[in-house]
């Protein structure tokens, strides 16, 4: 059964850091591309990065290029999501996704059940 | 403002059918890129309804189907059920933003 965990999410202050993490189970991981996916409280989803299967290829929204590092370590089947100066716009639910295998610009076939990031003060 | 363009509301009764649409423009939707679909139910992650414009993932019920021409895509629910009340979001890529997935804004789907 395919699987997507994340954590790290929480409560930090505008301008800070944190480090968001997706395990991955149930699947070759180091085979599919990955995707971030947040949502404002209330609002729609929000695409926020893309990385290939190797990790050599990456994409960012313009809403966090600069800000944002997306990394994966397929030897630990994990997906990475380093946010930094935070600003209070970026808080929202952030979902890991897994792209779809056959239809290279589909977010995900699976989604984690995401993790709450809160920017105030 | 979303790139992809959809109806903020849809309702319909139980049985009857509804379409969601999904307007987009030349450098997504119009370019060829496909469309894909999720349906988010209340308080839960998305779910891929619909990918490649037309297709279903397995356990997905053949109630949802898709469709796509020109700069537009649609998301038809025949039969509607109380289960379907849910947020739909279609899905694709803008070759005018590099590496940019896009999503419409989401339509609030509520069975009568």
């Amino acid at each position: 059964e395919v699987q997507l965990v994340e954590s790290g999410g929480g409560l930090v202050q505008p301008g800070g850091s944190l480090r968001l993490s997706c395990a991955a189970s149930g699947f070759t991981f180091s085979s599919y591309e990955m995707n971030w996916v947040r949502q404002a409280p209330g609002k729609g989803l929000e695409w926020v990065s893309y990385i290939s299967s190797s990790g050599s290829t990456i994409y960012y929204a313009d809403s966090v290029k600069g800000r944002f590092t997306i990394s994966r370590d397929n030897a630990k089947n994990s997906l990475y999501l380093q946010m930094n100066s935070l600003r209070a716009e970026d808080t929202a639910v952030y979902y890991c996704a897994r792209s779809i295998r056959t239809a290279a610009t589909g977010v995900g076939d699976y989604w984690g059940q995401g993790t709450l990031v809160t920017v105030s003060s | 403002q979303s790139v992809l363009t959809q109806p903020p509301s849809v309702s319909g009764a139980p049985g009857q059918r509804v379409t969601i649409s999904c307007t987009g423009s030349s450098s997504n939707i119009g370019a060829g890129y496909d469309v894909h679909w999720y349906q988010q139910l209340p308080g839960t992650a998305p779910k891929l309804l619909i990918y490649g414009n037309s297709n279903r993932p397995s356990g997905v019920p053949d109630r949802f189907s898709g469709s796509k021409s020109g700069t537009s895509a649609s998301l038809a629910i025949t039969g509607l059920q109380a289960e379907d009340e849910a947020d739909y979001y279609c899905q694709s890529y803008d070759s005018s933003l590099s590496g940019w997935r896009v999503f419409g804004g989401g339509t609030k789907l509520t069975v009568l």
